[in-house]
């Protein structure tokens, strides 16, 4: 069955710190991949995507994500981190196919401190 | 544009009570999703529609649980009676139909509805 792992629960990051957020996987198939996130009072926002191609992928906000086959995981990360990226963080999971649902990870909270 | 919009968004009643969610898609979009957050858990899939006929309902937990989607626009998901263990935050998504504008569709999610049920 298809799953997402998304290890860490809370992660909390000085303001102008690298981020790093794990994400594994398990699915049968090449899988598509995402990240999205929540800010307090909003929807899930889509930050990044991966379908093929090259495995360095570029979202919005500054984030990027790499997909690592070997390892099955989709970690996401930003170099230096704003007060503004306080969110809740979700990695899901889609098979290749338009419409179906996707599968999600339990979330990774982040919290900036100055 | 406007984005997918959920009312309410916050709902508190009582075990035994009725409540209904809804949910207004993107304009064009006949894909509808509901997903459930339950505390500390991660969020799940409970039905698809495309346009007013349900796709896929595996995730409903139960016959407590009922959705529809009249005429193939806004969707309502009504919970009869609340349980304890339906307290959660109930995301709607909606996307394009993916033989108009490709393989995958992005689904869009909505807000939220935060459930209480005490």
């Amino acid at each position: 069955a298809q799953s997402v792992t998304q290890p860490d629960i809370h992660i909390t990051v000085s303001e102008g710190a690298s981020l790093e957020l794990r994400c594994n996987y398990s699915y049968g198939a090449t899988p598509y991949l995402f990240w999205y996130v929540q800010s307090p009072g909003q929807g899930l926002q889509l930050l990044l995507k991966y379908f093929s191609g090259d495995t360095l992928v570029q979202g919005i906000k500054g984030f990027e994500a790499e997909f690592k086959r070997s390892q099955s995981s989709f970690n996401l990360r930003k170099p230096s981190v704003h007060w503004s990226d306080a969110a809740e963080y979700f990695c899901a999971v889609g098979p290749y196919s338009g419409n179906t649902p996707l599968v999600f990870g339990k979330g990774t909270r982040l919290s900036v401190i100055a | 544009e406007a984005g997918v919009t959920q009312f309410p968004s916050h709902s508190v009643i009582e075990k035994g009570q009725t409540v209904t969610l809804r949910c207004d898609p993107i304009s064009g979009h006949d894909n509808l999703y509901w997903y459930r957050r339950v505390m500390g858990k991660e969020i799940k899939f409970l039905l698809h529609f495309v346009k007013e006929s349900k796709q896929d309902e595996s995730g409903m937990p139960n016959n407590r649980f009922l959705a529809e989607r009249t005429g193939g626009t806004y969707s309502t998901l009504k919970v009869q009676p609340a349980e304890l263990e339906d307290s959660g935050v109930y995301f709607c998504a909606s996307s394009q139909d993916p033989r108009t504008s490709g393989l995958y569709n992005e689904q869009f999610f909505g807000p939220g509805t935060r459930l209480t049920v005490l």
